[in-house]
């Protein structure tokens, strides 16, 4: 069963770095692209940017382009979303999910809820 | 780059059928695929490449698509059925994906 799992919960205060991550199971890594998705408290969802975990390859959307660094660990199944100044307005529900290539998400993680307050 | 406009509410009564739209430039050249996102919980696939349903999806839900619209329909609706539906597709702009802007619907 294909399964991604994320990294917990995580409360920052405006200016702290953060990295949070999200671990594939029941698969091979290198099978599915691992995209990141945002969701803002009662709102809808955003495409943030992909990663092929085969050679790293990414895409951003250009609302987040700058502002996050998507990366991945193939030895580890890992993917990661990381920040290194947060800002208030980051606060949201992120989730990964894998997609074959440029097509549909077919899986997704359970979400990390990143809250950034001073 | 695109949009994909949504109605933000329908509600339909327990075994009717209800048609959710997804309008916007990008899904004259890409499919469409739809997301169920219930309450507190990660969105799920429900419909890929327009009218596809991945296992363990219920038949009653089926996709279509014509011009600039996509849809999705759920015919029968069941009480699980209450949840935020979104759209998604290819973008020929900057973007590479976006997202529809949710619609939210009411099993009466």
């Amino acid at each position: 069963e294909v399964q991604l799992v994320q990294s917990g919960a995580e409360v920052k205060k405006p200016g702290e770095s953060l990295r949070i991550s999200c671990k594939g199971s029941g698969y091979s890594f290198t099978t599915y692209w691992i995209n990141w998705v945002r969701q803002m408290p009662g709102k809808g969802l955003e495409w943030m940017g992909r990663i092929d975990p085969s050679d790293s390859d990414t895409n951003y959307s250009p609302s987040f382009q700058g502002h996050v660094t998507i990366s991945a660990d193939k030895s580890i199944s890992t993917a990661y979303l990381q920040w290194s100044s947060l800002k208030a307005s980051d606060t949201a529900m992120y989730y990964c999910a894998g997609s074959s290539g440029w097509s549909e998400f077919d899986y997704w993680g359970q979400g990390t809820l990143v809250t950034v307050s001073s | 780059s695109s949009e994909l406009a949504q109605d933000p509410a329908v509600s339909v009564a327990l075994g009717q059928t209800v048609r959710i739209t997804c309008q916007g430039d990008s899904l004259r050249s890409y499919y469409a695929s739809w997301y169920q996102q219930k309450s507190g919980q990660a969105p799920v696939l429900v419909i890929y490449a327009t009218n596809n349903r991945p296992s363990g999806i219920p038949d009653r839900f089926s996709g279509s698509s014509s011009g600039n619209t996509a849809s999705l329909t759920i015919t029968g609706a069941q009480a699980e059925d209450e949840a935020d539906y979104y759209c998604n597709s290819r973008d020929s702009g900057n973007n590479p994906y976006v997202f529809g802007t949710g619609t939210k619907v009411t099993v009466l």
